[in-house]
């Protein structure tokens, strides 16, 4: 069965950088495109980054363009890398699966997520 | 950005009743549209994508329907275990966006 299961969360300061890991088992991970969510506490989701299947191509939204990069390797796990942090970059990190391999797809699975805490 | 809005933020039903909630895209998102569902302390759950398709194993008292930009997720026969938040989403064009939430509470 599909697992994701993220790490690296944590408390930094503002300024700070955090790496974010995904371990990403029970599929083709070569050949899905994954995504990273966010939940701010109590809050909605958003999404924070895209990677295709072949890392070939990264997407992100204005709010952290520049400051945070996606990637992924072939031991089969996916990261984020995040620079400059802010306090509204607090959140649960979600590691997502889209629901197929390439093209615009839901997201079909999910991790637990971890905590990001930004925060002096 | 596309901005997706749903209604109400919260509805209030009773078991076994039907809920109906609503979502808008500001611009078409054609038939790209997914739902999910969120329980306190969990990881959202895919409930239907494509508008209309549910995803596996998603009961059949749940259902979606809508294109463009209307979009409806209907649940019959409400049980304990879907009082929870939901979410629409559209993955039409970068950057996908999610609505706001609409809780479903316990009448």
């Amino acid at each position: 069965q599909v697992q994701l299961v993220e790490s690296g969360g944590g408390v930094v300061q503002p300024g700070g950088s955090l790496r974010l890991s995904c371990a990403a088992s029970g599929f083709p991970f070569s050949s899905y495109g994954m995504h990273w969510v966010r939940q701010a506490p109590g809050g909605g989701l958003e999404w924070v980054s895209f990677i295709t299947y072949d890392g070939s191509s990264e997407y992100y939204p204005d709010s952290v363009k520049g400051r945070f990069t996606i990637s992924r390797d072939k031991s089969n796990t996916l990261y984020l890398q995040m620079n400059n942090l802010r306090p509204d970059d607090t959140a649960i990190y979600y590691c997502v699966r889209q629901r197929t391999g390439g093209g615009y797809s839901s997201f079909a699975y999910w991790g637990q997520g971890t905590l990001v805490t930004v925060s002096t | 950005e596309i901005v997706m809005t749903q209604s109400p933020a919260t509805l209030s039903v009773s078991p076994g009743e039907r809920a109906t909630l609503s979502c808008w895209a500001s611009q078409s998102v054609s038939s790209n549209l997914a739902w999910y569902q969120q329980i306190p302390g969990q990881a959202p759950r895919l409930l239907i994508f494509g508008a209309s398709t549910r995803a596996t194993g998603v009961p059949a008292r749940f259902s979606g329907s809508g294109s463009g930009t209307e979009f409806t997720l209907t649940i019959t026969s409400l049980q304990s275990e879907d009082f929870a938040v939901y979410y629409c989403q559209h993955y039409y064009r970068w950057p996908y966006t999610f609505g706001q939430g609409t809780k479903l509470e316990i009448k």
